[in-house]
């Protein structure tokens, strides 16, 4: 069955350091999402994705932040100098629509740990 | 603001029973109500969705959907150490990105 793949599994950084987070949608999909869970808080929506642009983003997703789908199959997410509360877990999303009723398939995530 | 809001228990439940988790939302104009299981470090897995009013049952999960009250809930019968995890509640409204709620994390004592 199809999945949604991320690496590193891991990311421990340096704070200011610039941190690039990596996701294979399923193949088929046309929407692309990025989300984040801080520990013990809720999943929060960062940018959503879609035709090589973004389409909707979030109060979080500021100017530190951007994403690329730099070929037909990454999606990328770029921190460019993190901070200490930019520690979580970084889960990508795809859709094969973006209608209401389609579901998301998410990856496995990336912890991301910034000292 | 859009929120919405689950106990964030834990809620525990012996071997079996019937665990209840319930989750309410702020916009009326929530179309589809997600269901996502997530077990610790991991991300979450999607269990059910629901789109009307009323019940809809997949196995041992029935969702429940109250637009009125705007209340969503997932009922997990004969349940099992395995399903012991944190139910994460979502919604969205048309186009619009899924709003979590925190989560209740449930444990099912064998």
């Amino acid at each position: 069955e199809p999945e949604v793949t991320q690496t590193p599994s891991h990311q421990v950084t340096q704070m200011g350091q610039e941190v690039i987070l990596r996701c294979v949608p399923i193949s088929n999909h046309l929407y692309f999402y990025w989300y984040r869970q801080i520990l013990g808080q809720k999943v929060e929506f960062l940018v959503s994705f879609y035709n090589n642009e973004i389409s909707e983003k979030s109060e979080i997703f500021d100017d530190q932040f951007s994403v690329e789908r730099p070929d037909g199959s990454n999606f990328t997410l770029k921190i460019r100098s993190t901070k200490l509360e930019d520690s979580a877990m970084y889960f990508c999303a795809s859709s094969p629509a973006r209608s209401s009723y389609n579901e998301q398939f998410f990856g496995p995530g990336t912890r991301l740990t910034v000292l | 603001q859009k929120e919405v809001e689950q106990n964030s228990g834990p809620l525990s439940v012996p071997e079996g029973a019937i665990a209840s988790l319930n989750c309410t939302y702020s916009d009326r104009g929530s179309q589809s109500f997600f269901w996502y299981r997530q077990y610790s470090g991991k991300s979450p897995e999607l269990i059910m969705f629901i789109y009307s009013n009323g019940d809809k049952e997949d196995g041992r999960f029935t969702a429940q959907l109250n637009k009125a009250s705007q209340y969503v809930s997932l009922l997990i019968r004969d349940s099992q150490p395995s399903d012991s995890a944190t139910y994460l509640c979502a919604v969205r409204a048309g186009n619009t990105p899924l709003v979590f709620g925190k989560g209740t994390r449930l444990s099912v004592i064998a």
